[in-house]
C-alpha cells in the first residue's frame, strides 16, 4: 500500500535559521503530493502542494519540489520565524479507478525560538 | 463563509453508547472525508465519500460506519464505541476527485473524542 514517511521530531530552531523536513513515499503510479500545517488547536491547512513530478509547490517562503526519482518531497523554508511554529504534516493522494484515498505521514513538530 | 463544520466539538461518552458525529460543508464539495489524528500516528483515514451515496473504505475502517444522502453532509456514526476509538476526529472536504489541482482539502475543526 501507499506510505508517507516523514522524519521524527521535534524540531527546534533560531529564529532566521535554515529549515528542511524530510519527506519520503511510496506509492504506485503518479500520486500528488501535498503539505500541510497544524497550528496548535487548529485542524490542518494546505500549505503547498505538487500534482506531478518536478513541480515546485511553493508558499508563505516554504518550498518543495516532487522529486519522482528519489519519492521525495521536502518542505525548506530559508528563514524561519517564531509563527511559523507548527506540526507539519506531509501527504499524498492517489486516485485511479473511481477511488481517491489519501496517506499521511505522522507529521514534525517544529518550534522556532527567538 | 466557506467553511468545514463539526458537531460536536467535544465529546466524553462510554463503551457501547452509540454516537454521531456530523460533518457539513457549504462549498458544494463532491469529496469528503474522515479522519482520525492520533500521536505518533499522524492523521489516518477511516472512509471517504467520492459523491452522493458513493462511499469507500480508508485505512482504519473498523468500528465506524459514514453515510453520505445528501452533498453537503457526511456523518460518522460508531455504532458501539471503544476505548480505543478515543481520537481527535477531522472531517474534510475537496471540489473533486480525480483531479489534480482540485485536490486540496478543507479541514474542519476537529472533535475530540473520549471513550471511558
Amino acid at each position: 500500500g501507499n506510505s508517507v514517511t516523514q522524519m521524527e521530531g521535534p524540531v527546534t530552531l533560531s529564529e532566521e535559521a535554515f529549515l528542511t523536513i524530510n519527506c519520503t513515499y511510496t506509492a504506485t503510479g503518479y500520486p500528488s503530493l501535498f503539505w500541510y500545517v497544524q497550528y496548535p488547536g487548529e485542524g490542518l491547512q494546505l500549505l503547498l502542494k505538487a500534482t506531478k513530478a518536478d513541480d515546485k509547490g511553493s508558499n508563505k517562503g516554504f518550498e518543495a519540489t516532487y522529486r519522482k526519482e528519489t519519492t521525495s518531497f521536502h518542505l525548506e523554508k530559508g528563514s524561519v520565524q517564531v509563527s511559523d511554529s507548527a506540526v507539519y504534516f506531509c501527504a499524498l493522494i492517489h486516485s485511479g479507478g473511481g477511488y481517491q484515498k489519501v496517506t499521511f505521514g505522522t507529521g514534525t513538530k517544529l518550534q522556532v525560538i527567538p | 463563509e466557506a467553511q468545514v463544520t463539526q458537531n460536536p466539538r467535544y465529546l466524553i461518552t462510554v463503551t457501547g453508547k452509540k454516537l454521531t458525529v456530523t460533518c457539513s460543508q457549504n462549498m458544494n464539495h463532491e469529496y469528503m472525508s474522515w479522519y482520525r489524528q492520533d500521536p505518533g500516528l499522524g492523521l489516518r483515514q477511516i472512509y471517504y465519500s467520492m459523491n452522493v451515496e458513493v462511499t469507500d473504505k480508508g485505512d482504519v475502517p473498523e468500528g465506524y460506519k459514514v453515510s453520505r444522502k445528501e452533498k453537503r453532509n457526511f456523518p460518522l456514526i460508531l455504532e458501539s464505541p471503544s476505548p480505543n476509538q478515543t481520537s481527535l476526529y477531522f472531517c474534510a472536504s475537496s471540489l473533486r476527485p480525480m483531479t489534480g489541482s482540485n485536490h486540496e482539502q478543507y479541514f474542519g475543526p476537529g472533535t475530540r473524542l473520549t471513550v471511558t
